[in-house]
């Protein structure tokens, strides 16, 4: 079958660069985001996080910026090494507690090549 | 892999066939979702359960329907296949937060 990297947007970098990865979302009422991995052939793999109430948090060699003035959420990878090489996506939360309402909402990604 | 499999990985099947997909988690989870992921879109839910015997629709349910008769097995039935199903589907289960934990996927084929 196709693969899902195929049609998304595209960066390319060399190892050892940082990475910039960009999503926009969609509802100013989100309050929770993650970025998911996705290896080829492989299910999405958490990252990190953020919740609203924060402008940036960081993990290892990974660090997630959140702008709600105009719905941007970034992720940069530091010193991006080949096996960063996979599709990168967003997904909020509209906030809705309890009940049913854990639901997430996924952009449509960015592949991201690393050149050895 | 937050003890999330799913069976078969594989599947090639004949439009008109019903077909099953099972999700099975060993860690208790409440909460559990079936996507589908194609090219060009992003994640898309089809059904979820907030608990057993507890399920409902997401964005993409028509032509899907799921059981979940015990905690640990979320499954996903193709009433009757057609050949906009051809797809990867993928299980997840909710985490402590909101965050999800996702399955390896199965790659179903209707030829």
């Amino acid at each position: 079958g196709e693969s899902v990297g195929l049609h998304l947007p595209t960066l390319s970098v060399q190892e050892g660069d940082n990475s910039i990865i960009n999503c926009a979302y969609s509802n100013s009422a989100s309050d929770y985001f993650i970025w998911y991995k996705q290896e080829s052939g492989k299910g999405p793999q958490f990252i990190i996080d953020i919740r609203s109430n924060m402008d940036k948090r960081q993990g290892q060699r990974v660090t997630v910026l959140l702008n709600k003035t105009v719905k941007h959420l970034s992720l940069q990878i530091a010193a991006t090494q080949p096996g960063d090489s996979a599709v990168y996506f967003c997904a909020e939360n509209y906030g809705n507690s309890g009940g049913s309402n854990y639901k997430l909402t996924f952009g449509k990604g960015t592949l991201l090549t690393v050149n050895p | 892999d937050a003890g999330i499999t799913q069976s078969p990985r594989h599947k090639v099947t004949e439009t008109g066939t019903p077909v099953t997909l099972r999700c099975h988690q060993t860690e208790n989870h409440r909460y559990m979702y079936w996507y589908r992921q194609d090219p060009g879109h992003g994640l898309r839910l089809i059904h979820y359960s907030y608990g057993v015997k507890d399920t409902d629709k997401g964005e993409v349910s028509d032509g899907y329907s799921v059981s979940r008769s015990k905690t640990e097995d979320f499954l996903l039935t193709l009433e009757s296949a057609t050949s906009s199903q051809t797809s990867v589907y993928f299980c997840a289960i909710r985490g402590t937060g909101y965050e999800q934990y996702f399955g390896p996927g199965t790659r179903l084929t209707v030829t």
